[in-house]
């Protein structure tokens, strides 16, 4: 059983452009959420994919977006970049957005990428 | 809304020192709660969870019970180790969407 792979695993880029990152979910899992882990922080919940639909967000503003594809892997990406947006950007998979009532399911999470932009 | 507030560090203790990392959480009706540990440059491990109350996670020698009286997680540990020492998050999630995390909690053990 494979787990949470994200690529890159570092990335410069500057203001104003554009960046993807990709995420490929554990064997067997069908949910992909994005978290972004600001230096000394907590990670804070971007979106959650469920069967290549968005099935949550957070608080981040439109020009954070996302994908989901058939295999359930998924990317993020993040237009206009700004300086803030350099943060450690966290994967996780899981299994079971779409039970009812589902509740509690554990969400393993990839290595990250850590983006910079300068 | 849903919030966690863990022990503000950096912690530091000598091995084999008995460890608490205290939590509380805020919540509606039942969240399960969850530890995650993150070593450095890395992503997140799982530790351990529990889905109610009084259930008590394990793993590795760290425990946390759910006590939903006093809403809280507190992570321990009888003997610390130096490979122990990380950044220590607790979290709940309700639904099976977005996990709150706390702030972290840095924990160095010295030999």
């Amino acid at each position: 059983e494979t787990g949470v792979t994200q690529s890159p695993t570092h990335l410069i880029k500057t203001r104003g452009q554009q960046v993807t990152l990709r995420c490929s979910s554990q064997s067997g899992h069908n949910t992909v959420s994005w978290y972004q882990q600001a230096l000394g922080q907590g990670p804070q919940f971007i979106f959650q994919y469920y069967r290549e639909e968005e099935n949550g967000r957070g608080n981040f503003p439109p020009r954070f977006s996302g994908l989901q594809f058939p295999n359930y892997s998924s990317e993020l990406n993040v237009n206009a970049l700004e300086l803030d947006d350099s943060a450690l950007y966290l994967c996780a998979s899981s299994l079971g957005a779409g039970l009812a009532g589902g509740r509690g399911e554990t969400q393993y999470f990839g290595p990250g990428t850590r983006l910079l932009v300068l | 809304g849903n919030s966690v507030t863990q022990m503000e560090g950096p912690v530091t203790l000598s091995e084999e020192a008995f460890l608490t990392i205290n939590c509380t959480y805020t919540a509606t009706g039942y969240p399960s709660l969850f530890w995650y540990v993150q070593y450095p440059g890395e992503g997140l491990q799982l530790l351990l969870k529990a889905t109610k109350a009084d259930d008590k996670g394990s793993n590795k020698g760290f425990e946390a019970t759910y006590r939903k009286e006093t809403t809280s997680f507190h992570l321990e540990k009888g003997s610390v180790q130096v490979s122990d020492s990380a950044v220590y998050f607790c979290a709940l999630i309700q639904g099976a969407q977005k996990l709150v995390f706390g702030q972290g909690t840095r924990l160095t053990i010295n030999p």
